[in-house]
């Protein structure tokens, strides 16, 4: 099925591990983007790119990385997690007709 | 800049009565403005978008918003809500890249 694909789906992680979340989309969009969702806040943009080759920060980006791999991957990392890390991390990738893709999400927590 | 607040944090709401959940943009660009809905534990779907023409959109699901320049508002409706709506709803505004509101939460009672 076409869509936005997001690994893992959840991931427990200690304190100072690193770990790289995954996004690939087969809609051959040029914008790729990471949101990070905690209670109340909505979603917050963490870095996006507007095109293969090119990244941008966004609103929160402290403590995250991330590689435009290919026009189709986007992967985020965080190079030494922390708990406010814990959160439910969303890539999205743009269509210029038809809007925003959302992937299905990941869970991270860190302990 | 912009940005997006959602005036209602929670909505409890009867099955079958009518609901309204209020959004307001700031901008100083036109924009394209959206509404998603997130059910418990799963990803955001889109439920409408305004790019332009009508300011009257309609959507999946029987929700429909509208688009008012003069108040920078594009509140969703719809006239009479199931069970099956309980979920979060995010308004969202996008120029170059898509800013969400904080969320409003629709519990919707028998």
């Amino acid at each position: 099925n076409a869509g936005v694909t997001q690994t893992p789906k959840f991931q427990v992680l200690k304190t100072g591990q690193s770990m790289t979340l995954q996004c690939a989309q087969d809609m051959n969009h040029n914008s790729m983007y990471w949101y990070r969702q905690d209670p109340g806040m909505g979603l917050r943009l963490i870095y996006y790119s507007a095109s293969e080759g090119t990244t941008d920060k966004g609103e929160v980006p402290n403590g995250y990385n991330v590689s435009r791999l290919n026009k189709r991957e986007f992967s985020l990392r965080l190079e030494s997690a922390a708990p406010s890390q814990t959160s439910v991390y969303f890539c999205a990738s743009l269509d210029a007709t038809y809007g925003y893709t959302f992937g299905s999400g990941t869970r991270l927590t860190v302990v | 800049a912009q940005s997006v607040t959602q005036l209602d944090s929670q909505v409890p709401v009867f099955e079958e009565a009518p609901v309204e959940l209020r959004c307001n943009y700031s901008s100083s660009v036109s924009v394209y403005l959206f509404w998603y809905v997130q059910y418990p534990n799963q990803g955001l779907q889109l439920l409408l978008k305004y790019l332009s023409g009508s300011t009257l959109v309609k959507g999946i699901n029987g929700f429909e918003a509208e688009f008012n320049k003069s108040q920078t508002s594009f509140h969703l409706r719809k006239p009479s809500v199931h069970i099956s709506d309980t979920a979060e709803y995010f308004c969202a505004v996008s120029v170059y890249k898509l800013s969400f509101g904080a969320g409003t939460t629709v519990t919707v009672r028998a």
